[in-house]
Formats: structure tokens, C-alpha cells, sequence
């Protein structure tokens, strides 16, 4: 079965540094990679996603996330943190399609990020 | 409205009680989800509809009944829980019950007492 492992679970950065949240996973095929955000109170937003291709994705708000499969890793990374990115940050996979359809994502622990100003 | 819409935001409710939650999604999709997410655990998929007929049933206990009527609308029925169920349910949709992103609905926040 599919597994996601986020190492931190909290991170604490200044606004204006740089960003990179840890994500690993454990499938046996070719995974589908998800990053989504959650801000307080609210739903899982997406970030941004890798089926396959260029192994570095862009995602939305300035996030980008790599790909890289000898490192069963999908990190997502930001140049510049801005207050507003303070949330909860999850990694997910795809795993196998389930008979008769639907498809099951798990996702990982989440990692809280928090800005300082 | 667009997206997926969740009602009620917040609910309490006692063990006894019988409650339902509901699910709206206005994106055309015809997979919908339903997630558990409890403090300092994953999200667990709970149940899966695709085209209206339940594909999963994450082994959930029977206290929690889905139900989709059509489409869009994603019904969870609720009736004698306890308080280890009290969590963040979310739902979500996606266009198809292949590999297609879900998109998350902003959840109701349950409280048993």
C-alpha cells in the first residue's frame, strides 16, 4: 500500500526567506503527487500536482514542487514565504485504482508552517 | 455558487442525536468523496461514490451512512456516535473516479459530547 511521510511537523520561518517543506512516499508504481494548503477553518486548497513530464512543477501563490524518483521525494519549495502562506501544508499520492473506480489518495501527517514577521 | 459547499460549518451534537451533513458540488464532476480529518492524523478516506454508486467503504463504522442521491449532492447521515468521532469531515469531488485532482470543500467542524 501507498504511504507519505512529511518529516516536520512544524517549521517556523522569517517572511522573505525560502521555503522547502519534505515529502516522501512510498508507492510501487509511478506515483501521482499532490500538494495541497489548509488555512485555518477552511478546506484543502491545491497547490499543484505531478502525473508525469518535467519533474519540476509550478504550482500557484509561487510554489513549486520536484519530482524526484531515485529519492522517492516530491518537495515543495518557495523562494520568498509571505505572511499569508502561514497554514498546514499536506503531501499527497494517488494510489491504485479501486475496482469498480475512485480514486484513493492518502495523504501525509502535514506539516504547520508558521511565518514570523 | 461555485466549488464544493459544505452545510452546517460547525455542529454539536450528543450521542444520541441523529444528524446529517451535507455536500454540494458545482464543478459538473461524478466522484464524490468523504474524508475524516482528526487532530494529528492523515486524512481518512471514508467512503467514494462514483456516478452515484458507492465504490468504497474505507471500513467505516456503521454509525456513519452515506448517501448520494444525484451527482452533485453527497449526503453523510449520523446517529449514535461517539466522541473519538468528533473531527473535521471534508468532502470532495473530482471530474472522474480515475486519477483526477479533488477538489476540497471547506468541511464541517463535529463535536460529540
Amino acid at each position: 500500500a501507498q504511504s507519505v511521510t512529511q518529516p516536520d511537523i512544524h517549521i517556523t520561518v522569517s517572511e522573505g526567506a525560502s521555503l522547502e517543506l519534505r515529502c516522501n512516499y512510498s508507492y510501487g508504481a509511478t506515483p501521482y503527487l499532490f500538494w495541497y494548503v489548509q488555512s485555518p477553518g477552511q478546506g484543502l486548497q491545491l497547490l499543484l500536482k505531478y502525473f508525469s513530464g518535467d519533474t519540476l512543477v509550478q504550482g500557484i501563490k509561487g510554489f513549486e514542487a520536484e519530482f524526484k524518483r531515485s529519492q522517492s521525494s516530491f518537495n515543495l519549495r518557495k523562494p520568498s514565504v509571505h505572511w499569508s502562506d502561514a497554514a498546514e501544508y499536506f503531501c499527497a499520492v494517488v494510489g491504485s485504482i479501486l475496482t469498480g473506480g475512485g480514486n484513493k489518495l492518502t495523504f501525509g501527517t502535514g506539516t504547520q508552517l508558521k511565518v514570523e514577521l | 455558487e461555485t466549488g464544493v459547499t459544505q452545510t452546517p460549518r460547525h455542529l454539536v451534537m450528543g450521542m444520541t442525536n441523529k444528524k446529517s451533513l451535507k455536500c454540494e458540488q458545482h464543478l459538473g464532476h461524478n466522484a464524490m468523496y468523504w474524508y475524516k480529518q482528526s487532530a494529528k492524523k492523515p486524512l481518512e478516506l471514508m467512503f467514494v461514490y462514483s456516478l452515484e454508486e458507492r465504490v468504497e467503504n474505507n471500513s467505516v463504522p456503521s454509525r456513519f451512512s452515506p448517501e448520494c442521491p444525484n451527482s452533485s449532492h453527497l449526503f453523510l447521515h449520523l446517529h449514535t456516535l461517539q466522541p473519538e468521532d468528533s473531527a473535521l469531515y471534508l468532502c470532495a469531488s473530482s471530474q472522474g473516479p480515475g486519477w483526477e485532482t479533488q477538489y476540497f470543500g471547506p468541511g464541517t467542524r463535529l463535536l460529540v459530547l
